[in-house]
């Protein structure tokens, strides 16, 4: 069975650009949680969707940052316009039920310069 | 919002040694997680904590949820290489409704041969 997937593994944008990372859950995985770290820091919490909904979404930095999982699916993390701070790696995990272990992703470096 | 102080930051030590980490917060946690990761790899989940007092081994690794819910720390017997990479502590509250877990800012280990 495969783990939860990240796409892409690595990406290094301009300040000012948009970037989108996309995770896969795993199969039949409802909730589904977005965190990231920033370096040397804490892994913070950003959201957490249950199937297409957004269950909490207070760990959002700013309006710069959309996540989608249209269909209760994959999620996608869109940042737009990136800037400086935005580095970090992201962080996607997924769980079949709220009390159930989640299972995190490989996470996405982004590097914005 | 919620921290968690991990320490230590970071510990060389050589192969055999046993090693400590411990988490402690000014919030009261249901469930105590410790979690590893590997280069270029997400968290893994080591030990799940989820009373009081617990007490949980897993292989060379022993984990305990502190009395006073606010604490819990990790030990690691008889160090070996592959236990090199980074350790987090995770807390996570129930009571609120939320699922999101807060995590230490880890405990970089290295091991010498």
């Amino acid at each position: 069975e495969a783990g939860v997937t990240q796409f892409p593994s690595h990406s290094v944008i301009e300040k000012g650009q948009t970037v989108t990372l996309r995770c896969d859950p795993i199969s039949g995985h409802d909730n589904l949680y977005w965190y990231r770290r920033v370096m040397g820091k804490e892994i913070k919490f950003l959201l957490h969707f249950v199937k297409e909904s957004k269950q909490d979404e207070s760990g959002m930095p700013n309006n710069r940052f959309l996540a989608e999982r249209t269909g209760g699916t994959y999620s996608t993390l869109k940042v737009q316009p990136a800037e400086l701070e935005d580095s970090g790696v992201y962080f996607c995990a997924s769980s079949a039920s709220l009390n159930t272990e989640a299972f995190f992703g490989q996470g996405t470096r982004l590097t914005v310069v | 919002g919620q921290q968690l102080n991990q320490s230590p930051q970071s510990m060389f030590i050589q192969e055999g040694e046993d090693v400590s980490m411990n988490c402690t917060s000014s919030s009261i946690f249901n469930t105590w997680l410790w979690y590893k990761q590997d280069p270029g790899e997400g968290p893994v989940l080591l030990i799940a904590l989820y009373k009081a007092g617990e007490l949980t081994s897993n292989g060379r690794l022993t984990a305990q949820f502190g009395i006073t819910r606010k604490d819990s720390f990790l030990n690691i017997s008889a160090s070996i290489p592959s236990d090199v990479g980074i350790y987090f502590c995770a807390g996570q509250r129930e009571d609120t409704g939320r699922r999101a877990l807060t995590f230490g800012s880890g405990t970089r280990l290295q091991v010498q041969p």
